[in-house]
């Protein structure tokens, strides 16, 4: 069965803080992991597709990490602003399917 | 159940020609996605549609156009081919609903370009 997890749920930040959250995954049979933003009411936005063990990416202001061995990735958000405040969902799986994960909503307050 | 078809399975192309790849879901998904594959560099997203009537950008969109046509179809158009974009192409389809719901393949386009 393949589950693909998402922590925290949700996140309130104060503006310019960093934060971070996880996508976890089956390590097994490893294909491919998104990362998407998504905002209410408009189209998602992707941000990351990572497929290598040790990829490092970085768009702005947010990067992540992926690593297949032990079935996780981090997305880190640097000095976080009221505008990044999103669903980010984390879509991962083997060369058959992928399954989204349920997202962690992140809030940053003025 | 079909689940997702593309067409061509194989094709071989030269420099400056255009193609279209077809694809044609039957899962009523929402989202649809184009992928190409090369050696050592994984899979990468070249457009995607979140929705029928939305399309958007992946990580290497140069090159290339997508239409969606409707719900169950997603084309990527090649208008002039060049060498460089001789690859593995894949197409999926999901839901997008921020459920736990998967995403599925075709069985994927392999593309010369000569």
């Amino acid at each position: 069965i393949l589950n693909v997890e998402q922590s925290p749920q949700s996140l309130h930040v104060q503006e310019g803080d960093s934060t971070n959250f996880t996508c976890s995954f089956p390590s097994s049979n490893f294909y491919a992991l998104h990362w998407y933003r998504w905002e209410t009411a408009k189209s998602p936005e992707a941000l990351f597709v990572m497929t290598l063990n040790g990829d490092e990416k970085k768009k702005g202001r947010i990067s992540a990490t992926l690593n297949t061995k032990e079935g996780y990735s981090y997305l880190y958000i640097k000095g976080s602003q009221p505008e990044d405040s999103a669903t980010y969902l984390c879509l991962a799986g083997n060369n058959r399917k992928l399954i989204w994960g349920l997202g962690t909503s992140l809030a940053v307050n003025p | 159940n079909a689940g997702v078809t593309q067409t061509p399975k194989f094709q071989v192309l030269k420099t400056g020609q255009s193609m279209t790849l077809q694809c044609a879901q039957d899962m009523n998904h929402n989202s649809m996605y184009w992928y190409r594959q090369d050696p050592g560099m994984g899979l990468r997203l070249i457009y995607y549609s979140a929705s029928e009537g939305t399309t958007d950008k992946g990580e290497v969109p140069n090159g290339y156009n997508v239409s969606r046509l409707n719900k169950r179809e997603f084309s990527l158009r090649l208008e002039s081919a060049a060498p460089s974009q001789t690859s593995v192409y894949f197409c999926a389809s999901s839901y997008l609903t921020g459920q736990n719901t998967e995403a599925f393949f075709g069985q994927g386009t392999r593309l010369t370009v000569v």
